[in-house]
Order: C-alpha cells, then structure tokens, then sequence
C-alpha cells in the first residue's frame, strides 16, 4: 500500500517570502499522480497542483511550483511571494495511474501555513 | 454551477443514533467518493462508487453504508454512531472521462460529532 508523508506538521513564512513544505512517499509503481491540496478555514479542499510521475518537468502553477524527484519518493511544494491569502492546511496527496476511478487518493497528514504580515 | 453539494454542514448526534450525509453534485459526474478528515491523519477514504448501482469500499469503511441509485446522488449512512465516527466528512467526485488526471471535485465538507 501507498503511504504519503509530511514531516511537518506546521511552517510559518513571512508576508512575500517563499516557503517549501514537504512531501514524501513510499511506491512500489511507477506510473502515478502527485497533488498538492490546499484547505482555507472556510474547510473548502482547492487544488493547488498536480504532477504526472511520468513527466519529468516540475509543475508550476503562478506562485506555486514543485521539486518532483522521483527516484527520491520526494514532492515537495514551493510557494514564491507569499501572501496572506495562502494561510491554509496543505495536503500532498497520491493516485495510482492503475486507480481509473480517480477517486482513491491517499493522503499525507498535512502542513499548516501560517503567513506573518 | 453548484458543483458538489453536501448537507449538513454541521450534526451533532447521540451514541447509537443514525443518520444520513447527503451529497449531490449537478456536474453529471460518474464517480463519487465519501472521505473523512481527522487531525494528523489527512483525508482517509471511507466509500466510492464509479456509477450507479455501484460501490466498493475504500481504506476505512467500518461503520458506514452507501448505496448509489442516481448518478448525482450518493449519501453515506451511519446506522449507529459510535464517538470515534466524530470526524469532517467530505464528499467528492469526478469525471470518468477527460483527462485521467483530473482531480476530485469536493463538497464543504460536514462536521459530525457523536456524543
């Protein structure tokens, strides 16, 4: 079975700087999908991103990047000029490409952003 | 567009009560899936179904029934309600065509508690 791992458990950033939470997890497959979720106080789950494990190009999306290192298991998320709007839980989550349903994902615990003005 | 639709947002029940979550998203989605998220474990999955008729179990189903007998429609049971169960509960769904990477589209979210 997939598991999905974040070490940490809350990161704080300063209003315009970056922060990389992280994201690790353990496969035996090849073929899969990476997301990264973010969850706001009003509970609303928002992807953020997504990477193709195939694809060796790191996603950007704006402000919002990854460093997919595959033979690493790693995935983590870099978010650039930090706003406050970006306050929120993260979560990084896994899909089997085998999984056609698309609704098994496994998740990591989660990363609590805080922005500081 | 409503997207996915979940009620209540917030339930407080007694041990041994039952009751029903419901979810219904208007986006003509064929695959549904309910969630719960409890702190320092993410989202776990409970039930999914890829259509109408049908359902299998996800990673945490004890406790819990679903049936799909429309597309747009897939509430979650919960026929005697035990403390543990007291978690947010997220229903979501997706398009089986398109993109096979196309990401969950998820409800607001209920709030249970059991007492």
């Amino acid at each position: 079975a997939q598991t999905v791992t974040q070490s940490q458990p809350e990161m704080s950033v300063q209003e315009a700087e970056t922060v990389t939470l992280s994201c690790t997890y353990d496969t035996s497959e090849s073929d899969y999908y990476l997301f990264w979720y973010k969850q706001p106080p009003s509970r609303q789950m928002i992807l953020v991103i997504r990477q193709e494990a195939y694809k060796q190009q790191n996603a950007t999306e704006n402000r919002f990047s990854v460093n997919f290192q595959k033979a690493a298991k790693s995935f983590s998320l870099k978010i650039s000029d930090s706003q406050l709007g970006d306050a929120a839980m993260y979560f990084c989550a896994y899909r089997s490409a085998r999984e056609t349903s698309g609704s098994r994902l496994t998740f990591g615990e989660g990363t609590q952003l805080t922005v500081n003005p | 567009n409503a997207g996915v639709t979940q009620t209540p947002k917030f339930q407080v029940l007694k041990t041994g009560q039952s009751m029903t979550l419901q979810c219904a998203q208007d986006m003509n989605h064929e695959y549904m899936s309910w969630y719960r998220q409890d702190p320092g474990m993410g989202l776990r999955l409970i039930h999914y179904s890829v259509g109408a008729g049908i359902t299998d179990q996800g990673e945490v189903p004890n406790g819990y029934n679903v049936s799909r007998s429309t597309t747009e429609d897939f509430p979650l049971r919960l026929l005697s309600a035990a403390p543990s169960q007291t978690s947010v509960y997220f229903c979501a769904s997706r398009p089986a065509a398109g993109s096979i990477n196309s990401p969950l589209h998820f409800g607001n979210g209920t709030r249970l508690t059991v007492t």
